[in-house]
């Protein structure tokens, strides 16, 4: 499978403060990039949708100013959290996709990123 | 609104038995279904897709079937190991589309 690192792993920092994650796709030039974050036993909730060299598309009820994202290229894409709070503590996993991927095929998962805010 | 539920949040099996993980979803047309499993501080790594039009994927010891009638997939792990003990995900994907919606996910534990 395709390989993607995020990083870092696992990040604990103060309430307001700023957090970025990178997310690399290192084998194939991802176009698309999802943002999902995940509470402990919940599911995946898709956060926002971004293409390369364009701004994300943001789910309902994610404030696209707290969680900036930013695709400058088609190998790297950053979700910064700013001034974070306890409640933004969670697992944040990147997914790209590659340009021409056929909809509904495999998808590729970043590691995942734990953030705990304090 | 959509909702996909998997069937139960843990499921205990002994080794060499075969699991069996339910995956339904109402108010939802999906075109895929997916299945992943989800190692504890690590992100989804992808098993099986199977299609609307599909009954049935097998891929080693793993089958998935697919019912849109009954709006179900079974996930089936046979001669199961403690190798296994996972959380395994389902995820539906509308047609023409690229996003993944997720279920809560089941915790199975193979005990030896």
């Amino acid at each position: 499978g395709a390989v993607v690192s995020q990083h870092p792993s696992r990040v604990i920092c103060k309430s307001g403060t700023s957090v970025k994650i990178e997310c690399r796709s290192l084998d194939f030039q991802a176009t698309t990039m999802f943002w999902y974050r995940q509470f402990p036993k919940q599911s995946l909730m898709l956060m926002a949708t971004s293409n390369e060299g364009s701004k994300a598309t943001y789910e309902q009820g994610v404030e696209k100013d707290k969680f900036l994202i930013n695709h400058a290229s088609l190998t790297l894409s950053t979700l910064t959290v700013t001034s974070a709070h306890p409640e933004d503590s969670s697992f944040y996993i990147c997914s790209p996709l590659e340009g021409g991927a056929p909809p509904g095929e495999t998808q590729y998962f970043g590691p995942g990123t734990r953030l705990l805010v304090l | 609104s959509q909702k996909i539920e998997q069937n139960s949040e843990a499921l205990n099996i002994q080794e060499g038995k075969t699991a069996t993980l339910t995956c339904n979803y109402t108010n939802y047309s999906p075109a895929y279904l997916q299945w992943y499993r989800q190692d504890p501080g690590r992100g989804p790594v992808f098993l099986l897709l199977i299609r609307e039009n599909e009954k049935e994927k097998r891929k080693e010891r793993l089958k998935v079937t697919f019912d849109t009638t009954l709006k179900q997939s079974l996930f089936h792990i046979t001669a199961s190991q403690p190798a296994d003990s996972a959380t395994y995900l389902c995820a539906l994907v509308s047609a023409g589309s690229y996003q993944l919606t997720f279920g809560k996910g089941t915790k199975l534990s193979v005990i030896p």
